[in-house]
């Protein structure tokens, strides 16, 4: 693996919890992203971010909010989760925008 | 239209015949390329990044480039059954989005 971790790797929480997802990178890459993988969509990004404190928007952004206030750490929130945010998410890095994305082991998120 | 498109499969080869795999995108000005394999329960491995039109061997693998018919395909000889994995196109368009295909399901049978 490219030195990226995510936590928990598993979590179940309720409809209407927050929660808050964890990445770790020790490649001091500029490019974060965080992907939500669903059976018949593969991976959408959601959001990600080209420098400190610099983030955007993906294509299915809509409920998560991010934060990336170190290099190495990117953190995804879901403000109050719902059924539908139940899905894998992988964190994925880059150290340009043209070059291949290196992922994490994913984490599994069920929300009852 | 999607940015990225691939049969999902099934695809199922014999342990050493030639397995193809193919890819097509929506944006003639993308400029980057490359293929994934994920294996169940796993998360995507990067293992061809193609740049050029033309071919790109590495080991078994070789990815293949078209910039005039936008598409990407990827042959894998002498299969094997290790290679049973979902494959992911992956591209890089004109505004530096990265998009993934859905990918395509592999199997090789023994």
């Amino acid at each position: 693996d490219a030195g990226i971790t995510q936590s928990p790797r598993h979590k179940v929480t309720e409809t209407g919890t927050p929660v808050t997802l964890r990445c770790h990178q020790t490649e001091n890459h500029r490019y974060m992203y965080w992907y939500r993988q669903d059976p018949g969509h593969g991976l959408r990004l959601i959001h990600y971010s080209y420098g400190v404190k610099d983030t955007d928007k993906g294509e299915v952004s809509d409920g998560y909010s991010v934060s990336r206030s170190k290099t190495e750490d990117f953190l995804l929130t879901l403000e109050s989760a719902t059924s539908s945010q139940t899905s894998v998410y992988f964190c994925a890095i880059s150290d340009s925008s043209q070059s291949p994305l290196h992922f994490g082991n994913g984490t599994r998120l069920t929300v009852t | 239209q999607k940015e990225v498109e691939q049969n999902s499969g099934p695809l199922s080869v014999p342990e050493g015949a030639i397995a193809s795999l193919n890819c097509t995108y929506s944006d003639r000005g993308s400029q980057s390329f490359f293929w994934y394999r994920q294996y169940s329960g796993k998360s995507p491995e990067l293992i061809m990044s193609i740049y050029s039109n033309g071919d790109k061997e590495d080991g078994r693998f070789t990815a293949q480039l078209n910039k005039a018919s936008q598409y990407v395909s990827l042959l894998i000889r002498d299969s094997q059954p290790s290679d049973s994995a979902t494959y992911l196109c992956a591209v890089i368009n004109t505004g530096n989005q990265f998009y993934f295909g859905t990918g395509t399901s592999l199997t090789v049978i023994p």
